[in-house]
C-alpha cells in the first residue's frame, strides 16, 4: 500500500491563481479530510468527508472548495490564491470517522502564495 | 478561546529524561483524546489514543487524561534522540455533540539531546 500520497509536494502561485491540490489513498477508506498547518495554529480543519459524495465544511473552509467523487481521491481546489493560503496542506483518511481509526497523513504539500 | 491549548515549546531535555507533554481544552463533550507525533517535514502519525479519563500505557508512552480538570497530558520515559519531533494533541467527542471533526492543538516541539 502507497498510504496516503500527495501532490505536488511544493507550489508557488500568485495571487489569484487557482490550483487543485490533489490527494489519494488506496486503502478504501471512507473518512477522508484536509487540514492546513501554520505555526502558532496547529492544525486546522479545512474540509472533510464521510464517503463518496459526502462533504463537509470544517473550521476554517473559506476559500477551498472540495468533491469527493471516487473513494480514493479527495482533492483540494484554491479558487483564487491569496497570501493568507500560505501553509502547509495535510491530507488524512481513515476508516471511518471513529475516533478508534487511525487517521493517516500524506506528507503535505507546501505552498507559498506571492 | 481556542478549543484546544498546547505550550508550543520548545522543549530540550538530555537523553534519558522523563518528559511531560500537555494539552488543555474547553470543550466538555471532547471524549476521545489522541496523541501525534510529527517529524520534520513530515505528516504527522498517531502515537496513541484515550477514551474518557484514566491512563494508557505503550511502551515508553503513557497518556493521561483529566476530564474534570480539561487536561490531558503525555509522559515518555528513557527519553530517545529519536523521540525529537513535535507532539500533537487531538480531541473529539461523540457525533451528535462534534460532528465528524477532529480538534488539534498547536504542537510541542521537542528535542532529545544525546
Amino acid at each position: 500500500n502507497a498510504g496516503v500520497t500527495q501532490t505536488p509536494k511544493f507550489q508557488v502561485l500568485k495571487t489569484g491563481q487557482s490550483m487543485t491540490l490533489q490527494c489519494a489513498q488506496d486503502m478504501n477508506h471512507e473518512y477522508m479530510s484536509w487540514y492546513r498547518q501554520d505555526p502558532g495554529m496547529g492544525l486546522r480543519l479545512i474540509h472533510y468527508s464521510v464517503g463518496a459524495g459526502i462533504t463537509d465544511q470544517g473550521e476554517v473552509p473559506n476559500g477551498y472548495n472540495v468533491s469527493r467523487s471516487t473513494t480514493e481521491d479527495f482533492p483540494l481546489r484554491l479558487l483564487s490564491a491569496a497570501p493568507s493560503q500560505t501553509s502547509v496542506y495535510f491530507c488524512a483518511s481513515s476508516y471511518s470517522w471513529a475516533p478508534t481509526d487511525t487517521q493517516y497523513f500524506g506528507p503535505g504539500t507546501r505552498l507559498t502564495v506571492l | 478561546q481556542k478549543e484546544v491549548e498546547q505550550d508550543p515549546g520548545p522543549l530540550s531535555v538530555p537523553e534519558g529524561a522523563i518528559v511531560s507533554l500537555n494539552c488543555t481544552y474547553s470543550n466538555s463533550a471532547f471524549q476521545y483524546f489522541m496523541w501525534y507525533r510529527q517529524y520534520s517535514r513530515k505528516g504527522p502519525e498517531l502515537l496513541m489514543y484515550t477514551y474518557s479519563s484514566g491512563n494508557k500505557e505503550d511502551g515508553r508512552f503513557t497518556a493521561q487524561v483529566d476530564k474534570s480538570s480539561k487536561y490531558i497530558s503525555l509522559f515518555i520515559r528513557d527519553s530517545q534522540p529519536s523521540d525529537s519531533a513535535t507532539y500533537l494533541c487531538a480531541m473529539t467527542g461523540l457525533r451528535r455533540n462534534t460532528g465528524n471533526q477532529f480538534y488539534f492543538g498547536t504542537g510541542t516541539s521537542l528535542t532529545v539531546i544525546p
